[in-house]
């Protein structure tokens, strides 16, 4: 059964840390994501990576960074966490094929900066 | 500007009576679209996703629509069970491109 595992289920942080959630999937898939998911808002895409070493900005990067330096980990990094980071982050994964992309989550990080 | 909408943020069924969801879309670029399920402690999980080259999917119980005139999209789940009780998000994306594009979801309530 294709496994997503995020590495934390909840965190709670404080204004100015670095934080890192971690992601990893074992189905050799070569796509990764980044989503939090607000209230309202659905799920937005932070950022994504297509290949090892490589990534792209999603509609909202600002405040975070990624790392992808084996095919199945894929790290979020918020470099000096604020409040308005507060939100459950999702990590996704899907295979090359674009042409009938479905996305396999991992459960959640749901994180708390005060 | 939210490029997928889906207007209500809740709906409530009796056991065995229709559920439908709704989703709208502005992008005309977008061909493809997907129907997540998720459930409290646990990531969004495929449903079911239909091309913009047909108007219907079905699969069981659950059927999407696709209106691409109207650039609305539904989903029907028939007859509705509680376990369906869950968040749904609409999402669609454009063929070749590497992002999904949420909606909002819309939590059912189907009541015993």
């Amino acid at each position: 059964d294709v496994k997503v595992t995020q590495s934390s289920r909840y965190l709670v942080k404080r204004t100015g840390e670095k934080v890192f959630l971690e992601c990893v999937q074992d189905m050799d898939h070569e796509n990764m994501f980044w989503y939090r998911q607000d209230p309202g808002l659905g799920l937005r895409l932070i950022y994504f990576s297509y290949d090892v070493k490589m990534k792209e900005k999603g509609d909202i990067p600002e405040g975070y960074s990624v790392s992808r330096e084996k095919k199945e980990r894929f790290s979020l990094i918020l470099e000096s966490a604020s409040t308005n980071q507060t939100s459950m982050y999702l990590c996704a994964s899907s295979p090359i094929d674009r042409t009938n992309e479905k996305l396999f989550f991992g459960s959640g990080t749901q994180l708390s900066v005060l | 500007d939210q490029q997928v909408k889906q207007n209500s943020p809740s709906l409530s069924v009796q056991e065995g009576r229709i559920s439908i969801l709704n989703c709208d879309y502005t992008n005309s670029m977008f061909d493809y679209f997907l129907w997540y399920k998720k459930y409290p402690a646990e990531g969004p999980t495929f449903l079911i996703s239909i091309s913009s080259i047909k108007d219907k999917n079905e699969d069981g119980r659950f059927t999407v629509f696709l209106n691409k005139s109207a650039k609305h999209l539904s989903l029907h789940i028939v007859p509705s069970q509680p376990g369906d009780s869950a968040v749904y998000f609409c999402a669609a994306r454009r063929t070749g491109g590497f992002k999904t594009i949420f909606g909002a979801g819309t939590r059912l309530f189907v009541k015993a």
